[in-house]
């Protein structure tokens, strides 16, 4: 089955920086891979998501890129913000409209200190 | 409002006692999901569905049930609870049909805890 593979567990930033975590999965046949943010004490919830037909997606602040030969995917978030601390975790699937098996990461625990 | 209920929030119970935990949806969404969230291994997932009547195997289903026998409801059943399926329990559901077919909104979660 898919495996994936989230780096860095733990990630500190002071506010205004840039903030980078990397993922890698196992399966070639998967083809979507969200990212969900998780803040304390509540329900994870989508940011973006990239699907295999595309390299790179921005939305606002956060973009995501894709690398298929290598099968890694990062989530990119520029001039961080307090708000943005929270529990990041990526996923894969092979959903190619007939399965919605999701494997997810392990989370990166996103810190931005004021 | 559009929203993924699950109840009950929070339970606490003994091993062998058989439970469930329901999980509804208003949003008529095809497809349906079961998470487990534990420290230091991030979501799992144990079953999810695709339509009434189908259901399959996630990655953790071991030691638990499922049932999809209307669009908007989809238990998840522990029929003998042991201490290592406590847990943080999420449903979750997703249109299954077009361009936002794959976004999965999640339920507030159901804190489990078995003794």
């Amino acid at each position: 089955g898919e495996n994936v593979e989230q780096h860095p567990s733990t990630l500190s930033v002071q506010e205004g920086d840039s903030a980078v975590i990397k993922c890698t999965y196992s399966d070639s046949a998967s083809n979507y891979f969200p990212w969900y943010k998780q803040e304390l004490g509540k329900r994870p919830q989508l940011i973006i998501d990239i699907r295999s037909n595309v390299g790179e997606k921005k939305d606002q602040r956060i973009a995501v890129t894709l690398n298929k030969t290598a099968k890694h995917f990062s989530l990119h978030i520029t001039e961080t913000q307090p708000e943005d601390s929270a529990v990041y975790f990526c996923a894969a699937s092979p959903s190619g409209g007939s399965n919605y098996k999701l494997t997810f990461g392990k989370g990166t625990l996103l810190t931005v200190n004021p | 409002e559009a929203q993924v209920t699950q109840n009950p929030r929070y339970l606490i119970t003994v091993t062998g006692k058989k439970l469930t935990v329901t999980c509804s949806q208003n949003m008529n969404h095809e497809y349906m999901s079961w998470y487990r969230q534990d420290p230091g291994l991030g979501l799992r997932q144990i079953y999810y569905s695709m339509n009434v009547e189908v259901t399959d195997k996630g990655d953790v289903p071991e030691g638990y049930k499922v049932s999809r026998k209307e669009k908007r409801n989809f238990p998840l059943i522990l029929e003998s609870p042991s201490p290592n399926q406590t847990s943080l329990y999420f449903c979750a559901s997703s249109p299954g049909t077009g361009l936002l077919s794959y976004e999965q909104y999640f339920g507030p979660g159901t804190r489990l805890t078995v003794t």
